[in-house]
């Protein structure tokens, strides 16, 4: 079955401290992942997508086909950064396939 | 342009009554997502839209859900028979054409069931 896990509902961290949201995902083919974040009373927004391979707002995430993962990383998380993020799949067709969703807060 | 636009943005409704949501996307995107996204969970897609073609429809788009864009431009969702289950925010996305588009999204039409 096609799915996205996003393990952790929320996830706090320190100002300053690296932070890394965890996604995973169950496709057999070749996947199009992406990050997409909802800011505080914001409609949902890409942050990212593996196909651009860049970084946004200090955010990357690698796509390990071996793992089936796409974590999204950041080496020093700022209180803008608080916000939920979706992890999402698109396994070769039109639909796109997302997480829960993992809250990020980051404390000052 | 202001981007994807909804209507309503709230929407109450008894059992058993009907509703439709309409989405209009950017203008110069040809195709078009409907999601539904509950409390805790993340969008689960519904259906999308190539210009006016409905090419994929999620399973769980039961009988009592339609939707149509009859010109390839504005999109309506009908729920007919509502149940209390039905209860969530309906999001609308548009994008262009090409690998891993862009989706913008709407502010959704936040549906209650009673």
């Amino acid at each position: 079955a096609q799915r996205v896990t996003q393990p952790e509902k929320l996830l706090s961290v320190f100002k300053g401290a690296p932070v890394e949201l965890k996604c995973n995902y169950s496709y057999s083919g070749s996947p199009e992942l992406f990050w997409y974040v909802q800011y505080s009373r914001q409609r949902l927004q890409l942050l990212l997508r593996h196909i651009s391979r860049e970084s946004i707002k200090g955010f990357t995430a690698d796509l390990n086909k071996g793992e089936t993962s796409f974590h999204l990383k950041k080496p020093f998380a700022q209180e803008e950064d608080s916000a939920m993020y979706y992890c999402a799949l698109r396994p070769g067709t039109y639909k796109y396939i997302f997480g829960t969703g993992t809250r990020l807060k980051v404390l000052a | 342009d202001t981007g994807v636009s909804q209507d309503p943005r709230h929407k109450i409704t008894k059992r058993g009554q009907n509703v439709t949501f309409r989405c209009d996307p950017i203008s110069e995107h040809n195709r078009l997502y409907w999601y539904r996204q509950t409390l805790g969970q993340g969008p689960e897609f519904l259906t999308y839209f190539q210009n006016e073609a409905q090419l994929e429809k999620s399973r769980l788009l039961s009988d009592r859900f339609s939707a149509e864009r009859p010109k390839g431009s504005f999109s309506t969702l009908e729920i007919q028979r509502t149940e209390q289950g039905d209860s969530a925010m309906y999001l609308c996305a548009s994008s262009t054409k090409g690998p891993g588009p862009e989706q913008y999204f709407g502010p959704g039409t936040r549906l209650t069931v009673t």
